[in-house]
């Protein structure tokens, strides 16, 4: 069974505030990809980033930097210096054999 | 990169009439796509999936009478609401893949269903 969890369900920061959201996720899958989602008030996701199973380097792009972990199986997600139009719900996202959402993180930052 | 195209991203239908959702890979041809379903302040949930020229496959508890899935073409998906009910009122998200093992799946931006 896949399982994606989220368990921040919302965030309030003040803006330029660093916010790290975080994501477990349970697979028996060997091989799977690690997603992060943004999900505006518009409803449309917007891509933020893929990582496969087999890459554990951590990335950073911008403000936004992800920490993969395998060993705890945690794929945490932050934003440095946290802007208004940061202001959304998150998505962490599974895909071995189902394409799996965790329950998001409603982050909101406050001017 | 890309693209999904999803129509309407807006409808408004009275209580009993039926709704059709179309879901359009621009660039790329989909052999599998996906629809979510999405309630306010919730997650997507898988609501079916569908691979070109065959019959969709419905998630537990989803009735596929009621959700009617139509994949005819590696461009093209529709998701039909039959006798609409307000409490069928949510966001709706497909997305496609190019091949059902292909990691990346490209979003459409949704619709927004209300029953009236």
């Amino acid at each position: 069974a896949q399982k994606v969890t989220q368990a921040q369900t919302e965030i309030s920061v003040v803006e330029k505030e660093d916010v790290t959201l975080d994501c477990v996720y349970e697979t028996r899958d060997t091989t799977y990809y690690l997603f992060w989602y943004k999900q505006p008030p518009s409803g449309e996701l917007v891509f933020l980033i893929r990582r496969n199973s087999f890459d554990e380097q951590n990335e950073i792009s911008g403000r936004y930097s992800w920490n993969f972990q395998k060993s705890t199986s945690s794929f945490n997600f932050t934003i440095t210096a946290s802007q208004v139009v940061d202001s959304a719900v998150y998505f962490c996202a599974l895909n071995g054999q189902n394409f799996v959402f965790g329950p998001g993180t409603r982050l909101s930052v406050l001017p | 990169g890309a693209v999904v195209s999803q129509h309407p991203s807006r409808v408004i239908c009275k209580s009993g009439t039926s709704v059709k959702i179309e879901c359009r890979s621009l660039d790329f041809q989909a052999t599998t796509m996906f629809w979510y379903r999405q309630f306010p302040k919730q997650s997507l949930m898988l609501m079916a999936t569908s691979n070109e020229g065959s019959k969709a496959t419905y998630e537990q508890g989803v009735e596929k009478d009621k959700f009617l899935i139509n994949h005819a073409s590696l461009t093209l998906s529709t998701l039909t609401v039959t006798s609409a009910h307000p409490e069928d009122s949510s966001f709706y998200i497909c997305s496609a893949r190019a091949s059902w093992d292909s990691p990346r799946a490209f979003f459409g931006q949704g619709t927004r269903l209300t029953v009236v």
